[in-house]
């Protein structure tokens, strides 16, 4: 158990719809990530917040947005959900990015778009 | 972008060491190799980094080469619950704010 919580577990919605996956990191990290994976792309970097700031983008679509709140629990956003979004979506958290790359990942969540 | 090259796959017994080697022959000087590995759909799993000297914890150790160019992870007595991807990741602390470039990795099968 690495400490990080995703909600939900599995999801399965249709093309055009939009849905919301929560993330709550260890206690006492401040920066979260998030990540992609899926079967032809592997492992991608999409978006990374700390204590509240965006403080890194990779290769996240301009349909998809995160924010971090007061409480450092994450929220990724997914809009105009397309077949090829489905994949699975992994929540890291850190407590020092740029001195540490230990992160700690989340079960993640299962993300199936019909 | 590709920093390090890894094996696509490797087998090991049940009992022995595995060794799963990654070639980072362009590595700058204020770069660590991290390893992490990710057991079958599970979020990846931190094991262990290094700079210049070898590495080791109750994971795994990490020998790096005098030149850097290449390292080795070895798990010691690899057990059936080993078999996973690993992933040999190189990164520069303070590089990109902290976000991890995953590559193919190697599959590790421990038979029995």
């Amino acid at each position: 158990d690495s400490g990080v919580t995703q909600t939900p577990k599995h999801l399965i919605t249709a093309t055009g719809q939009r849905v919301t996956l929560r993330c709550s990191p260890r206690s006492g990290d401040l920066s979260v990530y998030w990540y992609q994976q899926s079967l032809d792309q592997g492992l991608q970097f999409l978006i990374q917040y700390y204590n509240g700031e965006e403080r890194a983008k990779g290769n996240i679509l301009e349909r998809f947005s995160a924010q971090q709140f007061p409480d450092l629990h994450s929220e990724l956003n997914l809009s105009s959900l397309e077949l090829g979004d489905s994949a699975l979506y992994f929540c890291a958290s850190s407590q020092n990015p740029g001195q540490t790359y230990e992160q700690y990942f989340g079960p993640g969540t299962r993300l199936t778009v019909t | 972008d590709a920093k390090t090259t890894q094996p696509p796959s490797m087998d090991c017994a049940e009992g022995r060491a595995a060794n799963l080697p990654c070639n980072h022959s362009t590595i700058s000087g204020n770069e660590y190799v991290y390893w992490y590995r990710q057991i079958h759909s599970q979020g990846p799993q931190y094991i262990i980094h290094g700079l210049k000297n070898n590495e080791t914890n109750e994971m795994a150790s990490l020998i790096i080469t005098e030149d850097r160019k290449s390292s080795t992870l070895i798990l010691p007595h690899a057990t059936l619950r080993d078999t996973a991807v690993y992933y040999c990741i190189v990164i520069a602390l303070g590089d990109q704010g902290g976000k991890l470039i995953f590559g193919q990795g190697t599959e590790l099968s421990v038979k029995p």
